[in-house]
């Protein structure tokens, strides 16, 4: 079993829809989760940042972690076709290595 | 722009050969993360250093070395190249306890 699991999809949305994106992890020690975006071919962009649990909203994007089930969320309202790329979660302990999700892909149709 | 830098943008070599990626952090940032991607693969850790020291190892082969120089930027060493080894490379720089990674713009290697 992977330490962080992701569907790696591809997950296909209509434009304006609300996308969900999961992961779940099996690591009790995990403190700290990130959203990560990457377009084809381009550096993973930092997208949310979490500490332990709960929940954080940047514009149309809202990151949650649930310690309780060991599971984080990334959720996109209003989805745009600017949004279509590789999604990664990552969960990290306090040694700060990063432990990776596959990574989904998203495709959002106009 | 994550104020990470890598150079060179695209290496195109032959098998056999040896290369060098190079990676610049973020001004302050003492670790430097290098990581693989193959196509349509996820992100492979090789290895990270922080202020000059080996802090961990991921998947890196015997025939890929790195260092990080007084001036804290890193190289990274593939050499013995095979196709397999065709792949997109990321740095990432860190310098907070926040754990947060912020990435280059990779270098393209392609093996023929």
């Amino acid at each position: 079993q992977k330490e962080v699991e992701q569907d790696p999809g591809p997950l296909s949305v209509p434009e304006g829809a609300i996308v969900s994106l999961n992961c779940t992890y099996s690591n009790s020690a995990f403190q700290y989760f990130m959203w990560y975006r990457q377009y084809s071919r381009k550096g993973p962009e930092l997208l949310m940042y979490t500490y332990s649990s709960g929940n954080k909203e940047d514009g149309r994007f809202t990151a949650q972690v649930d310690k309780s089930s060991k599971y984080i969320s990334l959720f996109i309202r209003d989805s745009q076709p600017s949004d279509s790329a590789t999604y990664l979660c990552a969960s990290g302990d306090s040694n700060y290595q990063l432990i990776w999700g596959a990574g989904t892909k998203l495709i959002i149709k106009p | 722009d994550s104020g990470v830098t890598q150079t060179p943008k695209h290496l195109i070599t032959a098998t056999g050969q040896r290369v060098t990626l190079r990676c610049s952090p973020r001004s302050g940032d003492l670790s430097v993360y290098w990581y693989q991607q193959s196509l349509d693969q996820g992100l492979q850790f090789l290895i990270q250093y922080y202020n000059g020291e080996e802090r961990a190892k991921g998947n890196i082969l015997e025939r890929f070395s790195a260092q990080q120089f007084p001036d804290l930027h890193s190289e990274l060493n593939l050499s013995s190249l095979e196709l397999g080894d065709s792949a997109l490379y990321f740095c990432a720089s860190s310098g907070g306890t926040s754990g947060e990674q912020f990435f280059g713009p990779g270098t393209r290697l392609t093996v023929l």
